[in-house]
């Protein structure tokens, strides 16, 4: 089956870029979809498709894939982008998630 | 307003069952699937399944399949997730989400905590 890798834990400092990292083999044939986790709170999604955000998501959050990684970058980091970020792709009829990133904002 | 809303915490021992409901309201429930999700206490998201409210088809995943069953009522715009004998490692909250094209989730429920001790 299918696997995408994640890393633990990516800190960034305030008004700084975060770059979250979602490894899978040839994972730039397939479309990457992350959502954002806060403690306590269901998931939202905040970028699908590789690059699309959808509304009411800041232009802060950036999405690309190419190769094996597929990338979530975070420009002007705010206090409020703190939580879990996950990555999710669609395999052979089923459904596959990252284990999840922490991003503490420094 | 557009959104799923879930039925209450649960606690259950251990070899029963749980069925836990997601109610969709402000679009047409048949038009989009519906997948669950569930996320043990300080662990990752786990895809369980998918299913088309349209014609009641659904697709499960391998670790669960056999032990779940999801079903939907078009009538009440309802969907509906029973897990059978449930184990300790069951414990988790688990999500329903509006599934777009097949691919991703762009709308999530609150979540509903299912407990699982005796």
């Amino acid at each position: 089956s299918y696997e995408v890798t994640q890393p633990l834990s990516v800190s960034v400092a305030l008004g700084q870029t975060a770059r979250i990292t979602c490894g899978g083999n040839n994972i730039g044939s397939k479309n990457v979809h992350w959502y954002q986790q806060k403690p306590g709170q269901a998931p939202i999604l905040v970028i699908y498709r590789d690059t699309h955000r959808p509304s009411g998501i800041p232009e802060r959050f950036s999405g690309s894939n190419s190769g094996n990684t597929a990338t979530l970058t975070i420009s002007r980091a705010q206090a409020g982008d703190e939580a879990d970020y996950y990555c999710q792709v669609w395999d052979n009829s089923t459904w596959v998630f990252g284990g999840g990133t922490k991003l503490p904002v420094l | 307003q557009v959104q799923l809303v879930q039925s209450g915490a649960e606690v259950k021992e251990p070899g029963a069952s749980v069925k836990v409901s997601c109610k969709a309201s402000g679009y047409t429930f048949t038009n989009y699937g519906i997948c669950w999700v569930r996320q043990a206490p300080g662990q990752g998201l786990e895809w369980m399944g998918w299913i088309n409210p349209d014609n009641g088809n659904a697709n499960y995943a391998p670790k669960v399949r056999g032990r779940v069953t999801m079903t939907t009522d078009a009538s009440t715009s309802t969907a509906y997730m029973e897990v059978r004998s449930l184990r300790s490692d069951d414990t988790a909250v688990y999500y329903c989400g509006r599934e777009i094209y097949g691919e991703y989730l762009d709308l999530w429920g609150q979540g509903t905590l299912v407990t699982v001790s005796s």
